[in-house]
């Protein structure tokens, strides 16, 4: 059974510049959820997707949004590149997405903004 | 607000030691979830274990055993007879309902554990 797939794995961008993610969940689950993972900050939740539908948000600025297809793979978009964006992109999925399940990760996607 | 604390940054021991990575959180629910994860070199998150605040029982997993104490509000994670492959970063986590169910995941700053041969 695949793990969760996530595109690409590193990429450098510079400020100003913007960014796509792509995260293809393992099959059959409907949750995709993206957390990002600096050294100073830890690792933080972005946002929840399920059935196309954003369910949960965390505390980012508008530059962050994302998105999930009718086949429950799902995009993050960074525009307006920070330097303190740079981190280790997560994206995990779920059968549900409820709280109580576990979620399976992906391996990142590092980006580097200079 | 929820919050989990990790308070040993990194842990060094040498192999076959026992170690307990200590984890302690806060939260108003009276329902929730708390996890432990492991992050290997590779990158990703792997799950190790789910406990919710209804079950206070502790849990062995051949090497790996739990200790969730609602009274102290922690969910300590030891491993026995440590080994090299054990080393990783360990990330302890309690579940927040969302909007509508939907899972968000509060993280510690995780332990980094080094297992020396």
């Amino acid at each position: 059974k695949a793990g969760v797939t996530q595109t690409p794995r590193y990429l450098i961008k510079t400020r100003g510049q913007q960014v796509t993610l792509s995260c293809s969940p393992i099959s059959g689950h409907r949750s995709v959820s993206w957390y990002q993972q600096t050294p100073g900050q830890g690792l933080q939740f972005l946002f929840e997707y399920f059935s196309e539908t954003q369910r949960n948000k965390g505390n980012f600025p508008g530059r962050f949004s994302g998105r999930q297809f009718s086949n429950s793979r799902s995009e993050m978009n960074v525009s307006t590149l920070e330097l303190g964006d740079s981190a280790l992109y997560l994206c995990a999925s779920s059968w549900t997405g409820g709280y109580t399940g576990e979620l399976f990760f992906g391996e990142g996607s590092r980006l580097t903004v200079l | 607000a929820q919050k989990v604390t990790q308070a040993q940054t990194e842990i060094s021991v040498v192999e076959k030691e026992d170690v307990t990575l200590d984890c302690v959180y806060e939260t108003r629910d009276t329902t929730y979830y708390l996890f432990w994860y492991k992050q290997p070199p590779s990158g990703e998150l792997v799950f190790l274990i789910r406990r919710n605040s209804f079950d206070e029982q502790n849990e062995i997993s051949g090497r790996y055993s739990w200790n969730f104490q609602k009274s102290t509000s922690s969910f300590n994670f030891t491993i026995t007879a440590s080994q090299v492959v054990d080393s990783a970063v360990y990330f302890c986590a309690l579940s927040e309902a969302g909007v509508q169910g939907a899972q968000k995941l509060v993280f510690g700053q995780g332990t980094r554990l080094t297992i020396n041969p």
